[in-house]
């Protein structure tokens, strides 16, 4: 069955300071990738996807991600961090590996900034 | 151009009660999903509608929980008999299939209390 592991639950980065959250997925085929950000009593915001095609995506508020089929990953980066990035962030897998149907999400890493 | 609604936006309730959550999804969007929220559980799939077909059912965790969809636009998830266990956030989303870029587009969330 499809999985997605997040292995940090919780990350702390100074302002201006380089980030990447680790994503670790489980599934058969290519997968249909995605990342999505949740702020404090907010629902959640996609920040980028992959369905095929370049492995370096670029997304919204300056993340990217880049898949690596051969180590079943694809991590979220930023080059410099903003106060306004602290937020949760969730991985997430298309469960039927299509565009289309529910996702499988990652258990999620609490981001903190520190001034 | 609104995005998702969800009401209420806060319930609470007395175990043994039976609530009604309601989602508006964005126009036009075919398909709408139901997700739950919970501490250490993470978010978990409940339902997915699509069009007039049959709703994937799939991620309900017990004959409790159930779900309609009217006209092909509003939906409202129903918990019959509330337990503590489901005090959760529970989140709708909705996408407009027709190509391979599906992005689903959450909700805010109506946060569930059962005491």
């Amino acid at each position: 069955a499809q999985s997605v592991t997040q292995p940090d639950i919780h990350i702390t980065v100074s302002e201006g300071a380089s980030l990447e959250l680790r994503c670790n997925y489980s599934y058969g085929a290519t997968p249909y990738l995605f990342w999505y950000v949740q702020s404090p009593g907010q629902g959640l915001q996609l920040l980028l996807k992959y369905f095929s095609g370049d492995t370096l995506v670029q997304g919204i508020k300056g993340f990217e991600a880049e898949f690596k089929r051969s180590q079943s990953s694809f991590n979220l980066r930023k080059p410099s961090v903003h106060w306004s990035d602290a937020a949760e962030y969730f991985c997430a897998v298309g469960a039927y590996g299509g565009s289309q149907g529910n996702l499988i999400f990652g258990k999620g890493t609490k981001l903190s900034v520190k001034p | 151009g609104a995005g998702v609604s969800q009401s209420p936006s806060n319930k609470v309730t007395e175990k043994g009660k039976d609530v009604e959550l309601r989602c508006d999804p964005i126009s036009g969007h075919t398909a709408l999903y139901w997700y739950r929220q919970s501490l250490g559980q993470g978010l978990e799939f409940l339902i997915y509608f699509q069009g007039n077909s049959a709703p994937d059912k799939s991620g309900l965790p017990s004959d409790r929980f159930s779900a309609e969809r009217t006209g092909g636009s509003v939906s409202t998830l129903t918990i019959q008999r509330t337990q503590q266990e489901d005090s959760a956030v529970y989140l709708c989303a909705s996408s407009a299939p027709g190509g391979r870029t599906d992005t689903q587009y959450f909700g805010p969330g109506t946060r569930l209390t059962v005491l």
